[in-house]
This record gives structure tokens, C-alpha cells and sequence, in this order.
């Protein structure tokens, strides 16, 4: 079973707002992992962020994670009808190596 | 950036027959890669990690004479789908580490996937 799990499980907003997008996990992690996939694509990856760090930044992504409450949050600043796509978080567990857990994703639709 | 491909991007093919999907990462070498699978308005599932020159890792509930998968090299992973079925129609995706980015060694390269529709 996915040991992630993401809310909202869709977003619709307006181009220039701000979308945030919140993952859970259960178990212990090395790091945890954004990506984002358009319709009937591959995944892109977004953002890294390691169990040691508690905020990062990248151009209009902001992440957090807090290790505590075990859940992460990617905010997309100033949207763009662009960013319209499915946005994964994906843990790297301790134990497991390189292997992924993905979440169930959030539908993000900007309106343009 | 790290490049990973997949052929073919989509496949028809009739129940009962046997299908080749390939994984290629073009600009480096990839010990290991990992194959998903994917229904439609869902997550990714792993489904086995393929390691080069020894068999493949399956998951949970995977079935491995199902889903044969080789690595006979450091970039190209194949993954087979022996006597397909309907329920076997989904949308596999393939990814690769690159071990050279040391900095980075958990994130994963995706290829743009493949669609595979069993009639």
C-alpha cells in the first residue's frame, strides 16, 4: 500500500495564486521527494528535501517538512496556467535504499 | 540533465501475447533502474528494481514470471509482460539513478512512459 498520502486531492486556482499541496508518510525517511507529472507523461523531478533540513527553495517552490508531525508541504508561488499537472511527494526510507514510496498525488488545475 | 527513454511510448497488443517494453538511460550509466506501473487518476506502484547483471528485486504481490525483467547492461532495462491481459493495461514508467551525482544519488530520472492497452 502507498505509505503516502496527499491533500488536496485536487486544487483548482487562479493564475497568481498560491497552491499548496500537503504529503504524509508513516515510517522513518533519508529523504523525501517532489515530482510532477503532466497528463500521460513521465514524471519531472522537482525538489529533494533530506530528513536533516526542514525547508527548501527552488525558484516558485517553497518545501517544508517537518519529520515530527511526519508530513510535507511543496507551495507553488504565483501559479501559471502552466504548472497545470499532478504533483507527487515520494519518500526514500532509511532502509530501502533508492527505492521510492509515492503518495497519492494532487490534481493541480490553474485557470488561466 | 539525465535522460531516460522507453520504447515503444504506447502498445496495443492482443490478449495473450507477450510484450517488450525497453528502458534506456542515454547519458549515463545506471546500475540501477527501477520499473512502475500506473492506472489511470492514481499513484505510482513500484514493481521490481532491476539491478545490471543480477536479477531483479519484485515487490510484494508482483508476480516475477509475469513480469520477466532484464538488465543486461549499465543502460538499457527491459521489461517483459508475458501473456497480457486486459487487467494488465496501465501505464508503466521506468526510472534510472544516476550514481555519478553523488550529491543527489536519491533522486530518479523518469522515462516518459508507456501505455499499454491489452485487448
Amino acid at each position: 500500500s502507498q505509505q503516502g498520502e496527499e491533500d488536496p486531492q485536487a486544487l483548482s486556482i487562479q493564475e497568481g495564486e498560491n497552491a499548496t499541496m500537503n504529503c504524509s508518510y508513516k515510517t522513518s525517511i533519508n529523504n523525501l521527494q517532489w515530482y510532477r507529472q503532466n497528463s500521460g507523461r513521465g514524471l519531472v523531478h522537482l525538489i529533494l528535501i533530506r530528513s536533516n533540513e526542514r525547508e527548501k527553495h527552488s525558484g516558485r517552490l517553497r518545501v517544508t517538512l517537518d519529520t515530527s508531525k511526519k508530513s510535507s508541504s511543496l507551495l507553488i508561488t504565483a501559479s501559471r496556467a502552466a504548472d497545470t499537472a499532478s504533483y507527487f511527494c515520494a519518500t526514500a526510507r532509511e532502509t530501502s535504499g533508492s527505492r521510492l514510496t509515492f503518495g497519492e498525488g494532487t490534481q493541480l488545475t490553474v485557470n488561466p | 540533465g539525465a535522460v531516460v527513454s522507453q520504447h515503444p511510448s504506447r502498445v496495443i497488443c492482443k490478449s495473450g501475447t507477450s510484450v517488450k517494453i525497453e528502458c534506456r538511460s542515454l547519458d549515463f550509466q545506471a546500475t540501477t533502474m527501477f520499473w512502475y506501473r500506473q492506472f489511470p487518476k492514481q499513484s505510482l506502484m513500484l514493481m521490481a528494481t532491476s539491478n545490471e547483471g543480477s536479477k531483479a528485486t519484485y515487490e510484494q504481490g508482483v508476480e516475477k514470471d509475469k513480469f520477466l525483467i532484464n538488465h543486461a547492461s549499465l543502460t538499457l532495462s527491459t521489461l517483459t509482460v508475458t501473456s497480457a491481459h486486459p487487467e494488465d493495461s496501465s501505464f508503466y514508467i521506468c526510472s534510472a539513478r544516476d550514481p555519478q551525482k553523488q550529491a543527489h544519488t536519491d533522486t530518479q530520472y523518469f522515462g516518459p512512459g508507456t501505455r499499454l492497452t491489452v485487448l
